[in-house]
């Protein structure tokens, strides 16, 4: 059965840091990736979805890698700012007939000014 | 353009009342989702659409009915609602089954 982990559940980070989360998936037989953000009593906003056959995608400061054999995947933000403060959750595509997204319980980042 | 729209964004409901829950999509796309999301658990499938005429279960169904209405519009039934049912819920939609997912703003419902 798939599971997804994401360490640490909470970050705080000075603002202009460099920062990585981590997301872990138990299976790899996986047929995407996907990155969102959640900020407070709001929804989700896909950040970043990759392919089983890619390596990363990037958009703008954040770039997204994905290690399949592994079961890893990593959320690059570059230049931190106080804006980015929010909930960064992943979720993968299972291979298969299971089209149903796993998904992980998130890092709750703050940047402080 | 815009995008998932859910109605209503609150609700508190009296044990055992029953409500709707609305979804409706702009962006043409064929599969709709239902999500609750509660602290500690993470998001939760509760029933999801693949295409138009069709409706399959997810993790947590019990309780819950869904319709959909037609390719746009996706609804979520509270038949006799329940004080575990006090949840912010979502409603998701996706291209098809593997695409990238495009999420509502949630509708929060207590249970009193």
């Amino acid at each position: 059965k798939q599971e997804v982990t994401q360490i640490p559940a909470a970050l705080s980070v000075p603002e202009g840091e460099n920062l990585v989360l981590n997301c872990s998936f138990t299976d790899s037989a996986i047929y995407n990736l996907q990155w969102f953000r959640q900020d407070p009593g709001k929804g989700l906003t896909s950040l970043l979805l990759i392919q089983s056959s890619q390596r990363e995608q990037t958009s703008g400061r954040l770039n997204a890698s994905l290690d399949k054999s592994s079961g890893r995947s990593t959320l690059y933000i570059a230049a931190s700012q106080p804006g980015d403060s929010a909930t960064y959750l992943c979720a993968v595509h299972n291979a298969g007939n299971n089209r149903k997204l796993i998904w992980g319980l998130g890092t709750s980042l703050a940047v402080n000014p | 353009n815009a995008g998932v729209t859910q109605t209503p964004k609150f609700q508190v409901l009296k044990t055992g009342q029953s409500m709707t829950l609305q979804c409706a999509q702009d962006m043409n796309h064929n599969s709709m989702y239902w999500y609750r999301q509660d602290p500690g658990m993470g998001l939760r499938l509760i029933y999801y659409s693949a295409s138009e005429g069709t409706t399959d279960k997810g993790e947590v169904p019990n309780g819950y009915n869904v319709s959909r209405l037609n390719k746009r519009e996706f609804s979520l039934r509270l038949e006799s609602a329940a004080p575990s049912q006090t949840s912010v819920y979502f409603c998701a939609s996706t291209r098809d089954l593997l695409g990238g997912q495009f999420f509502g703003p949630g509708t929060r419902l207590t249970v009193l």
